[in-house]
């Protein structure tokens, strides 16, 4: 079975710290996985997705992901943090064989100013 | 152009009782899914339809739940008997070709359900 699992259902960080948002994942094969950010009251978002083809993977609003077999992880970071970044933050890993989302339980992003 | 659009935005409804909720895809995109989100949970697959067909509905509860898409494009996801456990957002997701590999899903804004 496949599963993601997000450590920290809340972080918080002050305006310009460093995002770090973690997502371990668990697949049988080598998994395509997903970053989608969920604004309130708007429908999720892709942020970025790995699919093999390099390992650090750059999204949009400066985010970024590196995927880490090794360590079955694709973290989400960003160097400093905005106040428009809060928001909640998905995690998603899609096998090569099929086509539903496996999704974590997201992670709630507070940015102090 | 136009992003994926679910309707209506928030049903109530009671307990027992029949719903439907809809969903239109962006246009052009072959492949439609639905999924669940309880409260503080991630979204959880219910079913995905390639053109017409459900291609895999591995995903929906019980047989209270059932969804169509009869022209390959608008879809409505049905549900009996209505329990206070349905309760959750219902979203929608649609992409160009379920069949490519990691391709991206565009979700809707969703439908709120609560059964009283």
């Amino acid at each position: 079975a496949q599963s993601v699992t997000q450590l920290g259902s809340h972080v918080s960080v002050s305006e310009g710290a460093l995002v770090l948002l973690r997502c371990n994942y668990s697949s049988s094969v080598p998994p395509y996985l997903f970053w989608y950010v969920q604004y309130p009251n708007q429908g999720l978002q892709l942020l970025l997705k790995y699919t093999s083809a390099a390992t650090l993977v750059k999204g949009i609003n400066g985010f970024e992901a590196e995927f880490k077999k090794s360590e079955t992880s694709f973290h989400l970071t960003k160097p400093s943090a905005h106040m428009s970044d809060a928001a909640e933050y998905f995690c998603a890993v899609s096998l090569n064989t099929g086509n539903q989302f496996y999704f974590g339980t997201g992670t709630s992003l507070t940015v102090i100013p | 152009g136009a992003g994926v659009s679910q309707t209506p935005s928030n049903k109530v409804t009671e307990k027992g009782k029949y719903v439907e909720l809809r969903c239109d895809p962006i246009s052009g995109h072959t492949a439609l899914y639905w999924y669940r989100q309880s409260l503080g949970q991630g979204p959880e697959f219910l079913i995905y339809f390639q053109g017409t067909g459900a291609a895999d509905d591995s995903g929906l509860p019980n047989d209270r739940f059932f969804a169509v898409r009869p022209e390959g494009s608008v879809s409505t996801l049905k549900i009996q008997r209505t329990e206070r456990g349905d309760s959750a957002v219902y979203l929608c997701a649609s992409s160009r070709d379920g069949g490519l590999v990691a391709n991206e899903q565009f979700f809707g804004p969703g439908t709120r359900l609560t059964v009283l």
